[in-house]
């Protein structure tokens, strides 16, 4: 069974800091991996998308990483704002003969910045 | 760019009534579509996806359907709703490789 797992459950950091959330999936056979934000009551909004065949991606004060290897990626918030409080979800695409991109999520980070 | 239009954006039901949520989308055509719930304490779990009219698959046994009347449109649907069909649905859709999610529709069954 395929699974994603984030930690941590949920994180509150001061204005200013850099932060890192943690995704880690069972199969190394992905696709590419997203990574959403969540605030409540609302819908995901994309932040970063990586393909399989990258390593990084930057939009911003964010960037991700993908080590398929060792199954992890990481999503790196730089000089954290009280407007970057939300829930952040990661998915993972997995490779397959199939012609739809079905999603499998982690729980999310629940991430307070206070200021 | 694509828009994902969902509604309602609220629902409460009665268990035991019938249910139908509607997505549609913008800027695309031809698109996949995918309907997810959202459960309390649960992770986000893709319930239908269709790649074209008329063509739905569906990811896990449940108490819900879906159709695909048009390229552009995407309806769930319940003939009798349970309790714990109570979440957030989130409709989405992919350009490329990138997923994209509607507003949702929280629903509450009492």
């Amino acid at each position: 069974k395929q699974e994603v797992t984030q930690i941590p459950a949920a994180l509150s950091v001061p204005e200013g800091e850099n932060l890192v959330l943690n995704c880690s999936f069972t199969d190394s056979a992905i696709y590419n991996l997203q990574w959403f934000r969540q605030d409540p009551g609302k819908g995901l909004t994309s932040l970063l998308l990586i393909q399989s065949s990258q390593r990084e991606q930057t939009s911003g004060r964010l960037n991700a990483s993908l080590d398929k290897s060792s199954g992890r990626s990481t999503l790196y918030i730089a000089a954290s704002q009280p407007g970057d409080s939300a829930t952040y979800l990661c998915a993972v695409r997995y490779a397959g003969g199939t012609s739809y991109g079905k999603l499998t999520f982690g729980q999310g980070t629940i991430l307070t910045v206070h200021p | 760019s694509q828009t994902i239009h969902q509604w309602p954006a609220t629902l409460v039901q009665p268990v035991g009534s019938p249910l139908s949520l509607e997505c549609t989308v913008e800027g695309t055509s031809n698109p996949n579509l995918y309907w997810y719930r959202q459960a309390a304490g649960r992770g986000l779990q893709l319930l239908f996806y269709s790649v074209g009219i008329g063509q739905i698959s569906s990811e896990v046994p449940q108490n819900l359907s879906a159709s695909r009347p048009q390229d552009r449109q995407f309806i769930l649907s319940s003939k009798k709703l349970l309790l714990s069909d109570s979440g957030f649905y989130l409709c989405a859709t992919d350009t490329g490789n990138e997923q994209y999610f509607g507003p949702g529709t929280r629903l509450t069954v009492t």
